[in-house]
Parts: structure tokens; C-alpha cells; sequence
């Protein structure tokens, strides 16, 4: 089993919409969560962090935490073709400099 | 210059070149990490240096060389390379003393490496 999952896509979604993006995690005690984006040939971009259960906003993007059951999610509203990108997740469970990343899911926002 | 540098940016070089990826952080972070990233693959890990000290090499094979001489600068030398080696390679940097809040992992924007 792997540490992060992720849908590898496409995820299509029109211009507008919300994308909700989903990742589960194996490892109960994980602490943190991020979401990265990626766009094609670039490296990762930081766009959020997640700590504690619950939602977290900012602007566009909120980030859902459930540890209960081991997952973490991003949704963003309005989606814009700029979106359009590789999102990657990723856990630090309680090790410091131990962070697992899924393969990521390709979303696509269509004009 | 600001986050975390790469150079240089993309890189061509034979199986039998000698060759050295550099990485600089400016956050003030003490973990350093090396990734490649083959296309449509996920990040895999290479090596992680905390305070200058490697804590993990996940079986790199040893034509990949990693030196970290101090908490802000990591190298990756690399000698008799393969084309499946061929890669984006990712310098990463975080704060390893921090469980939980403030630990975030900041990329640099990568070496782009072709072996012929």
C-alpha cells in the first residue's frame, strides 16, 4: 500500500466550477498535509497547508482534513484555466523530514 | 535571491562526463533534500541531509554523489550517468526541528538533466 493516494486523472471541470481534489494517507499519525501544484516542466509550488481537522481557507482554495478517516482535500472555487495543472499531496507524518508524495492528479479547467 | 536556487537550470551531458548540481537555500531551513522526477512519474526521493548530516539515501545507485558542506548549500555530483537518467532534478528545503506547524517543504525550480 502506499503512503499517499491520489486519482491520477484528468480531472476536467469548466471554467467557474469547483474542483475538488482527494488524497487518503496510511499513516494514522501523520501531522501534516500539503497541496502542491505543478505545472508541466516546472517545480512544485506550495499552495496550501493543513494541520488540524477541519477546513482551511485561502482565497480560491479551501483544504478539508479528516484524520479520522485519513484524508485531505482541495477544493477550488472558480476554477480558471491558469488551474489548470498537476496537484500533488503530501504528508510529513511524525517524522520530521519525512514527507511522502502522491503521484498527483492532472486537472484540466476547459474554457 | 530568495527560497531556494538551483544551477544550473538544464544540463546536457555524455555517460562519461563528470558533472555537479548545485542547490542554495535562503529561508534559513536545516533539512535539505534531493528528488528526481522522471516524466509522468512521482517524485522519488534521493537524499536527505539534516544539519549537514545525510539521514536518508533511498538506494541511489553511487553515480549519484550528494554533498551538503553546510545547512545552506547541497551539491549532487554526478559521474558515469545513464540516459535513463534523464530527470528533473529538485532541490527541496524545510525546517526539520518543527512537527507539525511551520515544517513546509519549498522547492527550488530544478535542473532539467539529458544524458546522451
Amino acid at each position: 500500500q502506499k503512503e499517499v493516494e491520489q486519482n491520477s486523472g484528468p480531472l476536467s471541470v469548466p471554467e467557474g466550477a469547483i474542483a475538488s481534489l482527494n488524497c487518503t494517507y496510511s499513516d494514522r499519525g501523520s501531522q501534516s498535509f500539503f497541496w502542491y501544484r505543478q505545472y508541466s516542466g516546472k517545480s512544485p509550488e506550495l499552495i496550501m497547508f493543513i494541520y488540524s481537522n477541519g477546513d482551511k481557507e485561502d482565497g480560491r482554495f479551501t483544504a478539508q482534513l479528516n484524520k479520522a478517516s485519513q484524508y485531505v482535500s482541495l477544493l477550488i472555487r472558480d476554477s480558471q484555466p491558469s488551474d489548470s495543472a498537476t496537484y500533488l499531496c503530501a504528508v510529513n507524518p511524525n517524522n520530521f523530514n519525512k514527507f511522502y508524495f502522491g503521484s498527483g492528479t492532472k486537472l484540466n479547467v476547459k474554457p | 535571491e530568495t527560497g531556494v536556487t538551483q544551477t544550473p537550470r538544464h544540463l546536457v551531458m555524455g555517460m562519461t562526463n563528470k558533472k555537479s548540481l548545485k542547490c542554495e537555500q535562503h529561508l534559513g531551513h536545516n533539512a535539505m533534500y534531493w528528488y528526481k522526477q522522471s516524466a509522468k512519474k512521482p517524485l522519488e526521493l534521493m537524499f536527505v541531509y539534516s544539519l549537514e548530516e545525510r539521514v536518508e539515501n533511498n538506494s541511489v545507485p553511487s553515480r549519484f554523489s550528494p554533498e551538503c558542506p553546510n545547512s545552506s548549500h547541497l551539491f549532487l555530483h554526478l559521474h558515469t550517468l545513464q540516459p535513463e537518467d534523464s530527470a528533473l532534478y529538485l532541490c527541496a528545503s524545510s525546517q526539520d526541528d518543527l512537527a507539525g506547524e511551520g515544517n513546509e517543504q519549498f522547492f527550488g525550480p530544478g535542473t532539467r538533466l539529458t544524458v546522451l
